[in-house]
Order: C-alpha cells, then sequence, then structure tokens
C-alpha cells in the first residue's frame, strides 16, 4: 500500500498570509495526487486534481504542485472562509489512500 | 447539479448488520465509478470501497473485507453498502463520492455527500 505523509498536522495563520501543506508519497506517483478541502457539517471539497489542476470554480489563490513523491499545496492570500481541514490523496492505485489532514486556522 | 444522499446510518450492536445507500442525481449516474468515503470521530478520512461503472468490479478496503459489500442499481440511480459483522471501529461518517471524469480520473472524488453516520455500540 501507498503510504502518505501530510505536515503540518495544523497550522494558524492570518488573513492575507500564504500557507503551505506537504504531503510525501512512499513510492512514486508521477502526477496521481489530489486535493480536498473539508469543513465542518460540509461535504469535502475537490480542489486540485493531477498535482497541480485545479478543479472548475476553485479560487486561483490556491495551487498544487509536485510529481513523484513530493507534493504542496499552497494558498496564497489567505481568506476567512479558507478555515477548513485539507487532505491530500493519492489516486494512483488501490488501496486509495489520504494524507493524515492539516487543520487551517485562521486568526 | 450534482447531489448524493446518503440514508440509512443508525446505531447497530457489534456484530450486527447495516446496509447504507446513495440516491445520487444530476449526473449520468451510469457513466461514473463510485466510492465511500468514511471519517471516524476525530480521525481522517479513509477510502473504504470503490464499484466501477456497471458494477462488475469492486475495490475494498482490507479493513472492510469480506464483511462490506458495494452495489449498484444505475435504473435508480442508487448505491448500497451492506455492512455486516459491523466492529467498534466501523464507526464513521459514511460518504459517498463521484469518481471523476476521463480528465480528473476515476479515483479522484469530485463531488461527495454529507455522509451518513454509523454508531457500532452496545
Amino acid at each position: 500500500d501507498i503510504q502518505i505523509t501530510q505536515s503540518p498536522s495544523s497550522v494558524s495563520a492570518s488573513v492575507g498570509d500564504r500557507v503551505t501543506i506537504t504531503c510525501r508519497a512512499s513510492q512514486g506517483l508521477s502526477r496521481s495526487l489530489v486535493w480536498y478541502q473539508h469543513q465542518p457539517g460540509k461535504a469535502p471539497k475537490l480542489l486540485i486534481y493531477a498535482a497541480s489542476t485545479l478543479q472548475s470554480g476553485v479560487p486561483s489563490r490556491f495551487s498544487g504542485s509536485g510529481s513523484g513523491t513530493d507534493f504542496t499545496l499552497t494558498i496564497s492570500r489567505l481568506q476567512p472562509e479558507d478555515s477548513a481541514t485539507y487532505y491530500c490523496q493519492q489516486s494512483n492505485s488501490f488501496p486509495i489512500t489520504f494524507g493524515q489532514g492539516t487543520r487551517l486556522e485562521i486568526k | 447539479e450534482v447531489q448524493l444522499l446518503e440514508s440509512g446510518g443508525g446505531l447497530v450492536q457489534p456484530g450486527g448488520s447495516l446496509r447504507l445507500s446513495c440516491a445520487a442525481s444530476g449526473f449520468t449516474f451510469s457513466t461514473s465509478a463510485m466510492s465511500w468515503v468514511r471519517q471516524a470521530p476525530g480521525k481522517g478520512l479513509e477510502w473504504v470501497s470503490t464499484i466501477s461503472l456497471r458494477g462488475e468490479s469492486t475495490y475494498n478496503a482490507d479493513s472492510v473485507k469480506g464483511r462490506f459489500t458495494f452495489s449498484r442499481d444505475n435504473s435508480k440511480s442508487t448505491l448500497y453498502l451492506q455492512m455486516n459483522n459491523l466492529r467498534a471501529d466501523d464507526t464513521a461518517v459514511y460518504h459517498c463520492a463521484k469518481g471523476g471524469t476521463a480528465g480528473t480520473g476515476w479515483r479522484t472524488f469530485d463531488y461527495w455527500g454529507l455522509g451518513t453516520l454509523v454508531t457500532v455500540s452496545s
């Protein structure tokens, strides 16, 4: 099984800041890495697929990069509504695996 | 608008059974692989199972193999997750999720439901 290590587990930042979340896979994924946003009481939302392709309707302040085993989600110009838990997920093969999640708090 | 509405959750004793349903609308159901993903209280997301377009193939997490059966009825745009021999560590919110398009890939979940809570406890 492919293990995904996500860091940090939590981060606190202010409106307007930039935040970076990383995921490292136990084996190469090429670009088969997905990012989701999950807010309490809401359904998880697809943000980025194929490591760097923004899902339709997602604000451009979200961006993804990486390939192989190391990937990054960057949120620029933080907004209050970005408060959420963010998960990466490998879409390369079964069993599908997720990172442990990063809880983002907006100060 | 894509909608996924899960139902069937509740309280069940260890060793018991439960069947979850997920009613889908707003897209051509028969052209999308579908999945279940769960979230235990205070924990992260965990993939459970995926079913192919016509239901001929299913893929399951080791933690549910031999206990959970995933099926679909394309005529009703509905998914079913039959859960047998339930354990305390199956307690979670169960989300159904739509597999992506050719562009995003079927192991990418482009829409999710709000989920239904399953509690396994005596």
